[in-house]
Formats: structure tokens, sequence, C-alpha cells
């Protein structure tokens, strides 16, 4: 059962525009989430997180919005950068725990 | 801030032998350190829960006795693989969490185990 989604495996947006990554989670007792990016043979790179009490977490480009109720949440990247290219992971944990991960969607930033 | 690494990078075993990884968080000290894999196009699974000076909690499906890892100090934990199968090839990764963070996690550069 897989309790973290990431339903879109790839994701194409031009340059400058705005990329909207989203990922769903099943189980409510997530108390935190993360967002990392990666690239292939390399370890994920921490980009933002969010408490399950907050709505919405701003880091210079990068604001992560938290639906509780959907169970939903997605990372929004203004503007997008040819170097944001790379594979990013949604994560969900609680408490002390290990994190549970989405499989992860591609995003191609097109000049 | 925040950097953990790995050692080796890469490794190639032969089958029926032993591969010990090492985590380091080099800026940090680490309460607690994780251990994932990660197979071809799949996303990162959790292996094992680590706290400096315990036994480390394993996830369901993975195998104490075969992947044995050691948490000795606050910047150091291990991950050996024993008696290694070709189907144990995968990229392993470690994480630390630890310092000014609260839940946020830290990632090692992986390693890139091939057993022949």
């Amino acid at each position: 059962d897989q309790q973290v989604k990431q339903n879109s495996p790839s994701l194409s947006v031009q340059e400058g525009r705005i990329s909207i990554l989203n990922c769903d989670y099943t189980n409510s007792m997530f108390d935190y989430f993360l967002w990392y990016k990666k690239y292939p043979a390399e370890g994920p790179t921490f980009l933002i997180s969010i408490s399950s009490i907050k709505d919405k977490n701003e880091d210079g480009r990068f604001t992560v919005f938290l639906n509780k109720s959907a169970k939903h949440l997605s990372l929004h990247i203004v503007p997008s950068q040819p170097g944001d290219s790379a594979v990013y992971f949604c994560a969900a944990g609680r408490g002390a725990d290990g994190l549970t991960f989405g499989k992860g969607t591609h995003l191609i930033i097109q000049p | 801030g925040a950097v953990v690494s790995q050692h080796p990078s890469r490794v190639i075993c032969k089958s029926g032998t032993s591969v010990k990884i090492e985590c380091r968080s080099l800026d940090f000290q680490a309460t607690t350190m994780f251990w994932y894999r990660q197979f071809p196009k799949q996303s990162l699974m959790l292996m094992a829960t680590s706290n400096e000076g315990s036994k480390a909690t394993y996830e369901q499906g993975v195998e104490k006795d075969k992947f044995l890892i050691n948490h000795a100090s606050l910047t150091l934990s291990t991950l050996t693989v024993t008696s290694a199968h070709p189907e144990d090839s995968s990229f392993y990764i470690c994480s630390a969490r630890g310092g000014t963070s609260t839940y946020e996690q830290y990632f090692g550069p992986g390693t890139r185990l091939t057993v022949t």
C-alpha cells in the first residue's frame, strides 16, 4: 500500500514559468512533509519542509502548500530555471520515524 | 552545514562476501541515522533506523542478520551487507537527523553496490 503518491512521473515546464509538483498521501498520522531534489546516482538534496500544522511554507523560489483535508501537498517553483531539472521526491514522516517517499516526478525545464 | 558523507561511493563484490558502508555526519551530531535502499526507477525505501548506542530498528521484510547496522558514535553509522547476493545489488543511501533540525533528514551521496 503506497502511502505517499506522486502520480505524475514527469513534468515539462518552460524556463521562467511556474513548476507545480503534486503529492498525495493516505496516512493522516504523518506530521511533517519534505521535498527533495535528486540526480541519478546521488543522494537526495533537501529543499523545503512543512509541518502538518501549517498550510504554507516559503523559501526563496520554493513554496510548499499543504491541504490536510484533501491529504495533498504541492511544491511550487517560481521562476523555473534549467538547473531545476531533476527528479523531485515528496516524503512524509511521523515523529522520530524514517521517511516514506513517493516515487518521484522527473521535472524537465525547457529553454 | 548539515553535510553527510558516505564511503565508498561505489563497490563491486563477489557473491558470498561482506561489504561495509560508512555514513558520517560531518558538521553536526546525528542523534538518529537512517538507511534507505533504492532500486532502479523506484523510490527510496527505508531499511532501518539507528540511534547512537542502541540497536537498530528494522523495517518489515529487512533481514537484520543480513544487514548489520552499527551506530557507535553521534557522527558515524555503518551498514554491513553480509553474505551478499546479486539481488542485494542496489543504491544504498544513509540520512542523518540532528543538530538544529527537528525532523529534517540530510542524505549522504549514496553507495552503489554491485554483487557479481
